[in-house]
């Protein structure tokens, strides 16, 4: 069965900061790899996606993701915090294959930026 | 500007009393989703539509029912029998069940007891 598990369920920077917030999945087929952010009160947006080709993931507000299957993991990292990413953030993994397109989310990290 | 509507933004039940929850969505996406969100618990999938007049059921279907007559209509009814229904309610759409596609979300519901 697949599952994903964020690393730290709150995460605390400095502005300015490096951001780091982990996720680890386990899936027996080559998986589909998602981050989401939620700001309070409003629905998921979409970070970045990774499906195949470059491990190397980049998507908006500067953030980017690494998938490393040696590792299964697919972190989160942003090379310097702004106070406007305060937010929480999801980690979902999807079969790699299929006609699923189920979603399996980890529990979340809420990360705050300290001014 | 395309997206999805949900409505509406706060609600309430009593007790012993069915309530539903709205979602529509203009991204002309054949695949809808329902999920219930928890503190801490991230995100957990009530129901799921891949076409019109089909839907399945999610992880935690007990206590909900949906139904999908339009294609960019999925609505969501909390029964009486769902006994812990507080929480925040968000539907999702994306183009097709297939896995690489990204779901887009609506803002979402939050639903309290009175």
């Amino acid at each position: 069965a697949q599952s994903v598990t964020q690393l730290g369920s709150h995460v605390s920077v400095s502005e300015g900061a490096l951001v780091l917030l982990r996720c680890n999945y386990s899936s027996s087929v080559p998986p589909y790899l998602f981050w989401y952010v939620q700001y309070p009160n409003q629905g998921l947006q979409l970070l970045l996606k990774y499906t195949t080709g470059a491990t190397l993931v980049k998507g908006i507000n500067g953030f980017e993701a690494e998938f490393k299957k040696s590792e299964t993991s697919f972190h989160l990292t942003k090379p310097s915090a702004h106070m406007s990413d305060a937010a929480e953030y999801f980690c979902a993994v999807v079969h790699g294959s299929g006609n699923t397109g189920k979603l399996i989310f980890g529990q979340g990290t809420t990360l705050q930026v300290k001014p | 500007d395309g997206g999805i509507t949900q409505s509406p933004k706060y609600l309430f039940r009593k007790e012993g009393q069915n309530v539903t929850l709205s979602c529509e969505q203009n991204l002309n996406h054949d695949a809808m989703y329902w999920y219930r969100q928890d503190p801490g618990q991230g995100l957990r999938l009530i129901y799921y539509s891949q076409i019109v007049n089909d839907f399945q059921k999610g992880d935690i279907a007990e206590g909900y029912s949906v139904s999908r007559e339009k294609k960019e209509s999925f609505p969501l009814t909390v029964t009486s029998a769902q006994k812990n229904p507080t929480a925040f309610y968000l539907c999702a759409s994306s183009l097709n069940l297939y896995s690489n596609q990204p779901q887009h979300f609506g803002d979402g519901t939050r639903l309290s007891i009175l």
